[in-house]
């Protein structure tokens, strides 16, 4: 019973233009999100979050999308550098722990 | 560096064989988290600690694995008996939860096992 699913494990694309990863939830009681990007060999590390009482919540590049109505999550990268290719997991906090999507690959080509 | 460690990082074991692994929170932190990571696959929950308290296992936490946090500082687990289904990434992860809203937990390198 997948709570958060990554429908799309990879995604490429150009240098300078938009990355936009989602991620789709089923539980209508989760009330925070968070984003966090993994490297090879290393742990996720936190990258931006929202509360459910937001729709938009916004950091540099990096913008995160609630639409609750769909209980759908998205992160948007503008603009997409080669350092941001990485795997990006959605998560929700649970209240006592974090349950994670599968993730999705992102590859930012030159 | 004041960041979650984990030791070691790398750790190649003989089916049957025991292991064990460290991990060292951020200092401040009163909550400290276990998961799991395989290929392909987002983190998976084991169990986590509120100060020494172990107050929540996951069901994939069967009971050949063991998790301690002695004096609510850093944290053990221990897989006894290890088959090879159990190679995996383990990642320690540690917050502070207060009175306050949520907050995002912070994440180790993790130790990569390997049972062969």
């Amino acid at each position: 019973d997948q709570q958060v699913k990554q429908n799309s494990p990879s995604l490429s694309v150009q240098e300078g233009r938009i990355s936009i990863l989602n991620c789709d939830y089923t539980n209508s009681m989760f009330d925070y999100f968070l984003w966090y990007k993994k490297y090879p060999a290393e742990g996720p590390t936190f990258l931006i979050s929202i509360s459910s009482i937001k729709d938009k919540n916004e950091d540099g590049r990096f913008t995160v999308f609630l639409n609750k109505s769909a209980k759908h999550l998205s992160l948007h990268i503008v603009p997409s550098q080669p350092g941001d290719s990485a795997v990006y997991f959605c998560a929700f906090d649970a209240g006592n722990m974090l349950t994670f999507g599968g993730g999705t690959r992102l590859m930012v080509k030159p | 560096d004041t960041g979650v460690s984990q030791d070691p990082r790398h750790k190649i074991t003989k089916r049957g064989q025991n292991v064990t692994f460290r991990c060292d929170p951020i200092s401040e932190h009163n909550r400290l988290y276990w998961y799991r990571q395989t290929l392909g696959q987002g983190p998976e929950f084991l169990t986590y600690f509120q100060n020494e308290a172990q107050l929540e296992k996951s069901r994939l936490l069967s009971d050949r694995f063991s998790a301690e946090r002695p004096k609510g500082s850093f944290s053990t687990l221990e897989i006894q008996r290890t088959e090879q289904g159990d190679s995996a990434m383990y990642l320690c992860a540690s917050s502070l939860v207060g009175t306050s809203a949520n907050t995002e937990a912070f994440f180790g390198q993790g130790t990569r096992l390997t049972v062969v």
